[in-house]
Formats: C-alpha cells, sequence, structure tokens
C-alpha cells in the first residue's frame, strides 16, 4: 500500500531565505509523484510532478523537486522564497496499481517571514 | 491543464437538511472525477471516485447513502450531502482526471458549515 510522509508540520523561514520541505513515500511499484500548493480557502494547485525521465523536476513559481529512488523522497526546494510563497504544501503519490487515486502528504505549512 | 469549477463556493445549512455541491468541467470531458473532503489543518481525504455513467466508487468508511455522487454527464459531478449534521462541516474539494490518468485537477473547494 502507499504512503506519504511529511515529516515538518511547519516550517518558518526567512524571505529570500532558502527552503526544503521534505516528503518521503512508499510503494511497492512505479511511482507518479506531486507536489501542491494550497492557499487559504481555495483548491490545490499542481508545483510539479515526477512521471519518469530525468530525477529533477522544475516546477512553477521557482520551485523543484528531486526523486530519490533509493531514499524513496522527493524533497521540494526553492533557493529563494517570498512572502507570497506562504502556504500549504502537499506531497502526493499515484501509481498504476491503485487505479491512479492519489494518496496525499499530512501537508508542511510553509511561513515565510520578512 | 483542465479548469475545474465548483459551487457554491460557501454554503451554511441547517443540521437535518441536504445540500447539493456541483463540480464542473469547463474545458475538459471527464470521464473520472473525485471528491475529496479536508478538515481543518488537515490533509485531504478521498471520500470517492465518480464515473460518468456508472455509480460511483466509496472509500472505506465513507457512507454512499450519506454522500450522494451523481456523475450524470461528462462535464458535471454533484455531490450531495444528506440530513447534514455538524461534523459534516468541511471544505469539500474535487478534481478532473485528465487524458494521462495519473494527472488530477482540482476545482477550487466548497466550504460547508452545518448548523
Amino acid at each position: 500500500a502507499q504512503s506519504v510522509t511529511q515529516l515538518d508540520s511547519q516550517v518558518p523561514v526567512f524571505e529570500e531565505a532558502p527552503v526544503e520541505l521534505r516528503c518521503n513515500y512508499s510503494s511497492s511499484v512505479s511511482v507518479y509523484l506531486f507536489w501542491y500548493v494550497q492557499y487559504p480557502n481555495q483548491g490545490l494547485q499542481l508545483l510539479l510532478k515526477y512521471l519518469s525521465g530525468s530525477t529533477l523536476v522544475k516546477g512553477i513559481n521557482g520551485f523543484e523537486a528531486e526523486f530519490n529512488k533509493s531514499q524513496t523522497s522527493f524533497h521540494l526546494r526553492k533557493p529563494s522564497v517570498h512572502i507570497s510563497d506562504t502556504a500549504e504544501y502537499f506531497c502526493a503519490v499515484s501509481d498504476e496499481d491503485s487505479s491512479y487515486k492519489l494518496i496525499f502528504g499530512s501537508g508542511t505549512r510553509l511561513l515565510v517571514r520578512p | 491543464g483542465a479548469v475545474v469549477s465548483q459551487h457554491p463556493s460557501r454554503v451554511i445549512c441547517k443540521s437535518g437538511t441536504s445540500v447539493k455541491i456541483e463540480c464542473r468541467s469547463l474545458d475538459f470531458q471527464a470521464t473520472t472525477m473525485f471528491w475529496y473532503r479536508q478538515f481543518p489543518k488537515k490533509s485531504l481525504m478521498l471520500m470517492a471516485t465518480s464515473n460518468e455513467g456508472s455509480k460511483a466508487t466509496y472509500e472505506q468508511g465513507v457512507e454512499k447513502d450519506k454522500f450522494l455522487i451523481n456523475h450524470a454527464s461528462l462535464t458535471l459531478s454533484t455531490l450531495t450531502v444528506t440530513s447534514a449534521h455538524p461534523e459534516d462541516s468541511s471544505f469539500y474539494i474535487c478534481s478532473v482526471a485528465g487524458p494521462s490518468s495519473y494527472e488530477q485537477y482540482f476545482g477550487p473547494g466548497t466550504r460547508l458549515t452545518v448548523t
């Protein structure tokens, strides 16, 4: 069975500092991995996804993530954050065995301070 | 990606009444849609998979008689919360499965408050 772990419930960081949001997954088959962002009282917006190919994936708003199969991780990074990046970030996994259902992590709140 | 709308964005209803939430795929024919529930400061929980022209598939622990799902067309799925109770208060989000089955496009969500 799949599962996704986001160990950090909240990550405070100062503006213009780099940030890494951690995500680890478990799955017995090939996976598809996603990062979504959610602003207050809104739905989810796709930041980036890993389906196959290059393990370094670039997304919107300057975010990137690296798929590490040996460590079963898909950490999200940004070299310099803005106040507007303050939001909830969700890591999710999907695979063929689960009929492509998305399994979400518990979320990480990124709090960017001036 | 697909553009997905939800209506209403917010609804307040009295305990014991029913409320319907619509999810529309505006620019894409959606064979499959998903309904999620999100509690405050919590992750999304998949409630059911909605397939056009057939019965929805509910996740374990979700009452199908309480959360009625209808997917009558390729652009519309509805979730009806029947005999609502305060514990049904939540943020409900739908998504549309894209042409590549592993992608989903999310609606803006509906905030339900049951008084």
